[in-house]
């Protein structure tokens, strides 16, 4: 299976950018999607095929990367952004996530 | 609006089997596919298949093949998974989702957990 590598957790204030990566174990094209989950609700589509906004994100958020390398960045980040963040491909079988990235705001 | 809504937590006992529902509103419920995705505090978020909501064809991901059955109800447009022969390492909480094929799961029902303990 691909595994998908994330940093574990990342600290900003508000206003600052972030920039939250992800590793594919083999390339992924640019298949690869972003969710955002806060605690006790289910995940939230936020990026699609690398770069695609979902429906009503907004525009705060971006993502960028293609073949092994992915980055979801938010800018500037809010006190709601509070969250973890996990990518998911969709290019080879199956479907794998990677274990989050907790995001927490100074 | 677009909304899956999954039934209530579940607590059963080790070697029985438990079915999860997913009605979906808001859509067209054949024309997108329903994903199930399980999710650990210590394995994080598994995929474990999906059904062709309007053929019913399924695809499972091989580590959940025997242990999730996933079957749908296209006039109640109600998706279903079964889990079967449970033991605690399938405590989980358990997703339904709408996949877009390829183009991630935009909705997302509220989880469904199952505890298996005797």
């Amino acid at each position: 299976d691909t595994v998908l590598t994330q940093s574990p957790a990342l600290a900003v204030s508000p206003g600052e950018r972030v920039s939250i990566s992800c590793r594919a174990s083999e390339g992924v094209n640019s298949y690869m999607h972003w969710y955002q989950q806060k605690p006790g609700q289910q995940p939230k589509l936020l990026i699609y095929k690398a770069s695609n906004l979902a429906s009503g994100v907004p525009a705060r958020f971006s993502g960028s990367g293609s073949g092994t390398d992915f980055t979801l960045t938010i800018d500037p980040v809010e006190a709601d952004d509070t969250a973890t963040y996990f990518c998911q491909q969709s290019w080879n079988d199956p479907p794998t996530f990677g274990a989050g990235t907790k995001l927490e705001l100074k | 609006q677009v909304q899956l809504q999954q039934s209530g937590a579940e607590l059963a006992k080790p070697g029985s089997s438990v079915k999860i529902s997913c009605k979906a509103s808001g859509y067209t419920f054949t024309s997108y596919y329903i994903s199930w995705i399980k999710q650990t505090t210590g394995q994080g978020l598994e995929y474990i298949g999906y059904i062709n909501t309007g053929s019913g064809g399924t695809n499972y991901n091989e580590k959940f093949k025997g242990k999730a059955t996933l079957t749908v109800d296209k006039s109640s447009s109600t998706a279903f998974m079964q889990l079967s022969s449970l033991t605690p390492d399938d405590s989980a909480v358990y997703y339904c989702a709408r996949d877009l094929r390829r183009v991630g799961m935009d909705a997302w029902g509220q989880g469904a957990s199952v505890t298996v303990s005797s």
